[in-house]
């Protein structure tokens, strides 16, 4: 199975400044097609998870631009540029180039 | 609009089949690389995909879960379904049923169905 760990975030973060969440796969996610299959999920607190960032960079629909996803085969950042109250919850990292499709741990996010 | 949501039969006991549905519309099972998956989260704990199946009825599970589990669908009345068989205290979680796109992304989400098991 490809597992995939994330970093933690130096909680709580000030409203308005930019944070990077890493994850690293223990397998390259470059298929042959040129596509990084890594995705980003957020859970606000309350809520099922809901996707952010899929192709390791994008967006998906109705996702904020303060939202970016960079990295390499097997390690991957998530961006947000300033943050706001709405952000806060739990990242994840999801592998969904094969089965069993796994996760990371998860990040917290805590506005200050 | 995409919308799904689990419905399941909220507490059993250790060692019964656990039955979970996932009814959905916005979106046809049978077109072509659609699939539904099952992802669950015990309480404060992270996300664990469990089992997805896909328009042409190709099926992936979760090999941690060895032989325990099972999924179909019903195309025809929108809906997916999951079984667990001999379940114990550590299926206690929310059950989670997405819409995944060509197996490697889950672009929308149901609420969630919380399924306890006690003796």
């Amino acid at each position: 199975d490809i597992v995939m760990t994330q970093g933690a975030l130096p909680n709580p973060v000030p409203s308005g400044e930019s944070v990077s969440i890493t994850c690293r796969s223990s397998k390259s996610l470059l298929y042959s097609d040129g596509k990084t299959y890594l995705n980003w999920y957020l859970q606000r607190p309350g809520q099922s998870p809901q996707l952010l960032i899929y192709w390791m960079s994008t967006r998906a629909s109705g996702v904020s631009d303060r939202f970016s996803g960079s990295g390499s085969g097997t390690d991957f950042t998530l961006k947000i540029s300033g943050v706001e109250a709405e952000d806060v919850g739990v990242y994840y990292c999801q592998q969904g180039l094969e089965f069993p499709r796994t996760f990371g741990g998860g990040t917290k996010l805590e506005l200050k | 609009q995409v919308t799904l949501k689990e419905s399941g039969p909220g507490i059993l006991q250790p060692s019964q089949t656990l039955s979970l549905t996932c009814s959905f519309s916005g979106f046809s099972l049978s077109t072509s690389g659609i699939c539904v998956s099952w992802i669950r989260q015990p309480s404060g704990k992270g996300l664990e995909w469990l089992a997805t199946i896909c328009w042409e009825d190709s099926k992936g599970y979760n090999p941690s879960l060895k032989n325990r589990l099972t999924i179909s669908k019903d195309t025809s009345n929108n809906q997916a379904f999951l079984k667990i068989t001999s379940v114990d205290t550590a299926d206690t979680a929310i059950y989670y049923c997405a819409r995944t796109r060509i197996t490697t992304r889950d672009d929308y989400w149901g609420q969630g169905v919380m399924v306890t098991v006690s003796s």
